[in-house]
């Protein structure tokens, strides 16, 4: 079993639509919990970064954690088409393993017009 | 400001051959990543370098080598290529090991034929 769980999609939303991404873990030490956005034939790029439980927002995009679930979210308001990508969840343990992170496979999202 | 910058883009090689890809990270950035993304795998942590030093490494075989230079760029190789090797391997630089800021760079894609 992966440390962590991502349902790789695809999810097809209409534009406007509100989307819900998420990832399980197994490994109660994670504290540290991150957004990757990828597009095709580009690397991930770091959408947000929240640390232990509780909401992080920006923008469009929220983030949540519930360390007691083991589960992370992120939400996409308004989505567009350009949000049309691949979401990526990453975490780790500590800062002294900030370089080392433990990614999701990816959920592959398209918003249509 | 450059990004980070993987050279060569596209790769092609033959089982048994060895490969080296090359990142320059940022400028000013010193902590650079090496991960590997598959579609079935996701992307797994490879090892990370500061100040040529290797600090972190992932759960890779041997033949799996990196090494900094003291300009801050990096080099990765692999001998005695696989066919399970091919994958794109992504480069990511942070100014320091202790941040989630990491850019990623758009990686070489490796084919193992």
């Amino acid at each position: 079993q992966k440390e962590v769980e991502q349902d790789p999609g695809p999810l097809s939303v209409p534009e406007g639509a509100i989307v819900s991404l998420n990832c399980t873990y197994s490994n109660s030490a994670f504290q540290y919990f991150m957004w990757y956005r990828q597009y095709s034939r580009k690397g991930p790029e770091l959408l947000m970064y929240t640390y232990s439980s509780g909401n992080k927002e920006d923008g469009r995009f929220t983030a949540q954690v519930d360390k007691s679930s083991k589960y992370i979210s992120l939400f996409i308001r308004d989505s567009q088409p350009s949000d049309s990508a691949t979401y990526l969840c990453a975490m780790s343990y500590n800062t002294g393993t900030a370089s080392k992170l433990t990614f999701g496979t990816g959920t592959r999202l398209q918003v249509t017009l | 400001k450059a990004g980070v910058t993987q050279t060569p883009r596209y790769l092609i090689k033959t089982r048994g051959q060895q490969v080296t890809l090359s990142c320059s990270p940022i400028s000013g950035h010193r902590s650079v990543s090496w991960y590997q993304q598959t579609p079935g795998q996701g992307l797994q942590f490879l090892f990370e370098y500061f100040s040529e030093t290797q600090r972190n490494k992932g759960n890779f075989p041997g033949r799996f080598s990196g090494r900094q230079f003291s300009n801050s760029r990096s080099e990765m190789n692999v001998s005695t290529l696989e066919l399970g090797d091919s994958a794109l391997y992504l480069c990511a630089s942070s100014l320091t090991r202790y941040n989630y800021g990491y850019t990623f760079g758009s990686g070489t894609r490796l084919t193992v034929v």
